[in-house]
């Protein structure tokens, strides 16, 4: 079993429809990251969660410590949020575990 | 915005020849971390930093690939001899961690053909 499971692999959704992207982790961590990659494209940082909820445009991100879970959503969604989303969470040695990633996209 | 800067941003080179990739973290940040992705692995971690210090380089290929931060200010991982399986991006990350400071920056990347 992967010690950071993401769900789901793949989505598609139309253009304005609330996305949820979810991460559950098996292992001790000090922060929890949301990545953002589009097609050939660099990484990039969307959050950094050790507790509660994160909200920054249109992306929101929440974290349960207790439940070991952490959902990203997107509200209005638009094509250009089309890319793969990745969860990854720093153990207590600083490592970053990473989940194999959500593609998402968005149909206008 | 500070940024991870990386170079070159792309290097076509033919199987054999040596690579260095550079990165320059960003200032203040005490952890660099170097990561592969290919379509086939995805994210692979290849050697991390903290404090300049090498914590983790168990990911890496000892026998060609080498990872160093002679300062605070640049890392750089090189691959000699290089092979066509090297092909990837190659990212540079720098974070900071503390009570109350979590930051984590990516680089570009380094898109890297072995012909």
């Amino acid at each position: 079993k992967n010690e950071v499971e993401q769900s789901p692999q793949n989505l598609t959704a139309q253009e304005g429809e609330f996305i949820t992207i979810n991460c559950s982790y098996s292992v001790g961590i000090s922060a929890l990251h949301w990545l953002q990659q589009h097609p050939g494209g660099g990484i990039v940082s969307l959050f950094m969660l050790s507790s509660g909820k994160k909200k920054h445009g249109r992306l929101i991100a929440t974290i349960n410590i207790q439940e070991k879970h952490s959902s990203l959503h997107i509200t209005a969604s638009h094509p250009r949020d089309s890319a793969v989303y990745i969860c990854a969470v720093m153990d207590s040695n600083y490592q970053l575990i990473w989940g194999a990633g959500t593609k998402l996209i968005i149909k206008p | 915005d500070a940024r991870v800067t990386q170079t070159p941003r792309h290097k076509v080179t033919e199987m054999g020849q040596e690579v260095t990739m550079r990165c320059q973290p960003i200032l203040g940040h005490n952890t660099v971390f170097w990561y592969r992705q290919t379509m086939m692995q995805g994210l692979e971690l290849l050697a991390y930093f903290r404090n300049r210090a090498p914590l983790d380089d168990s990911g890496m290929p000892k026998d060609r690939f080498s990872a160093e931060m002679p300062d605070a200010t640049l890392a750089t991982l090189k691959i000699q001899p290089s092979e066509p399986r090297d092909s990837a991006v190659y990212f540079c990350a720098s974070g900071r961690w503390g009570p109350g400071a979590n930051v984590l920056t990516f680089g570009a990347g380094s898109r890297l053909t072995v012909l």
